[in-house]
């Protein structure tokens, strides 16, 4: 059974610091890996999808990774801001469905 | 945005009555999808739809049915509420083919079951 895990639960960082989350999951056998962006009482954003083919995708100022044969995703947003502070959740698709890790609260402090 | 919306927003009912969700696109996608979220499971698959009236289950189906006579429309029911029900309730579509890799999430029901 495919397991996602994100570490760490939540990250507090100043404002302008680069900054990278982590996604690591069990079964290497994906078809992608979808990463979100979950603002308070709202529903996910689609931030960036990776093909099991590709190792990265870029989205502005995100960058997302895919080692597939080491289990690993890296999303790395760089100069953070405010607007950024939200959950982020990685999601990998294994065959019809995705499974979700419980994501990452970060914080960017003015 | 994908033109995903869910309604109601948000529902408060008592244990025993019949609830049902619905998740409006207007993307003509074909897969559409339940989700619940609560606070240490994440976000969990209730059930899916790969086209009319084809359906199947996910992860924590049990208490839940499912609906779609068209393409737009994607109904859940609870048939008789309970209170490990309450939770916020996510409708996703995604399209077929490689389009059918990415997401795309409605905004949300809150449900409350007292």
């Amino acid at each position: 059974k495919q397991e996602v895990t994100q570490i760490p639960a939540a990250l507090s960082v100043p404002e302008g610091e680069n900054l990278v989350l982590n996604c690591s999951f069990t079964d290497s056998a994906i078809y992608n890996l979808q990463w979100f962006r979950q603002d308070p009482g709202k529903g996910l954003t689609s931030l960036l999808l990776i093909q099991s083919s590709q190792r990265e995708q870029t989205s502005g100022r995100l960058n997302a990774s895919l080692d597939k044969s080491s289990g690993r995703s890296t999303l790395y947003i760089a100069a953070s801001q405010p607007g950024d502070s939200a959950t982020y959740l990685c999601a990998v698709r294994g065959s019809e469905k995705l499974v979700f890790g419980k994501g990452t609260k970060l914080t960017v402090n003015p | 945005d994908a033109g995903i919306t869910q309604s109601p927003r948000h529902k408060v009912t008592e244990t025993g009555t019949p609830v049902t969700l619905r998740c409006h696109q207007t993307e003509n996608h074909r897969y559409m999808y339940w989700y619940r979220q609560d606070p240490g499971h994440g976000l969990r698959l209730i059930h899916y739809s790969y086209g009319v009236k084809d359906t199947d289950k996910g992860e924590v189906s049990d208490g839940y049915s499912v609906s779609r006579s068209k393409t737009e429309d994607f109904l859940l029911t609870l048939e008789s509420a309970t209170s490990s029900q309450t939770s916020v309730y996510f409708c996703a579509i995604s399209g077929a083919g490689l389009a059918r890799n990415e997401q795309f999430f409605g905004p949300g029901t809150r449900l409350t079951v007292l």
